[in-house]
């Protein structure tokens, strides 16, 4: 089955750019998320991207995808405050295989001053 | 408010005891599925609905575990003879279910402490 893997822990001081790695291992998954998480609240959808897709961008939110070697990154512009939070990447395979998200352990974004 | 909303927010118990989540997905969603967050991990499956029909359940649902959608609306996810293991975000979402793109949307979750 699919394994998605993240690192744990990131660090970025204020205002500068912040880069978030998975990989994933079902090179059939067709849809790969990246989730916001603040504490004690629900998961926030912050972008997906096609499997056919290479990048996509939204305001501060850059995702890159190389499926040959199955990794997806989520980089995110002037990092604020507020960005502060756990980020899940997630997969999810083929709706008419599987219609299940299976998401990495989540990487908690700290902000230095 | 019109997304995913789950009742209670927060439940603690006494181990052996049974408890009760309720979800209510988002009104014209087919689908709902269910989710369990432990501390320090991603969300993991526990079952999906297409409207009453229950299509898919993971191993991660032992016996004492029981998710119903009755009538295709609300799900309710019971819990028996509770454990301490079985401490966890329980996370539910819903999609409409009819599209190559299936967003899932999900509700703030019922945080269940067993003692």
């Amino acid at each position: 089955g699919e394994d998605v893997e993240q690192s744990l822990f990131l660090s970025v001081r204020e205002g500068d750019s912040s880069v978030i790695n998975c990989t994933y291992t079902d090179s059939s998954s067709t849809y790969l998320y990246w989730y916001k998480q603040e504490p004690g609240a629900g998961l926030q959808l912050l972008t997906y991207i096609f499997s056919n897709m290479d990048m996509k961008q939204d305001q501060r939110l850059t995702v890159l995808l190389n499926k040959k070697d199955k990794h997806l990154s989520l980089r995110i512009a002037d990092t604020q405050t507020g960005d502060s939070a756990i980020y899940f990447c997630a997969a999810h395979p083929p709706m008419n295989r599987d219609d299940k998200i299976i998401f990495g352990k989540g990487t908690r974004l700290h902000i230095l001053p | 408010d019109t997304g995913v909303s789950q009742d209670p927010r927060h439940k603690i118990t006494k181990r052996g005891q049974n408890v009760t989540f309720r979800c209510d997905p988002i009104s014209e969603h087919n689908r709902l599925y269910w989710y369990r967050q432990t501390l320090g991990q991603g969300p993991e499956f526990l079952t999906y609905f297409q409207n009453e029909a229950q299509l898919e359940k993971s191993r991660l649902l032992s016996d004492r575990f029981s998710a119903e959608r009755p009538k295709g609306s609300f799900s309710t996810l019971e819990i028996q003879r509770t454990e301490q293991g079985d401490s966890a975000m329980y996370l539910c979402a819903s999609s409409l279910g009819d599209s190559e793109y299936n967003e899932q949307f999900f509700g703030p979750g019922t945080r269940l402490t067993v003692l």
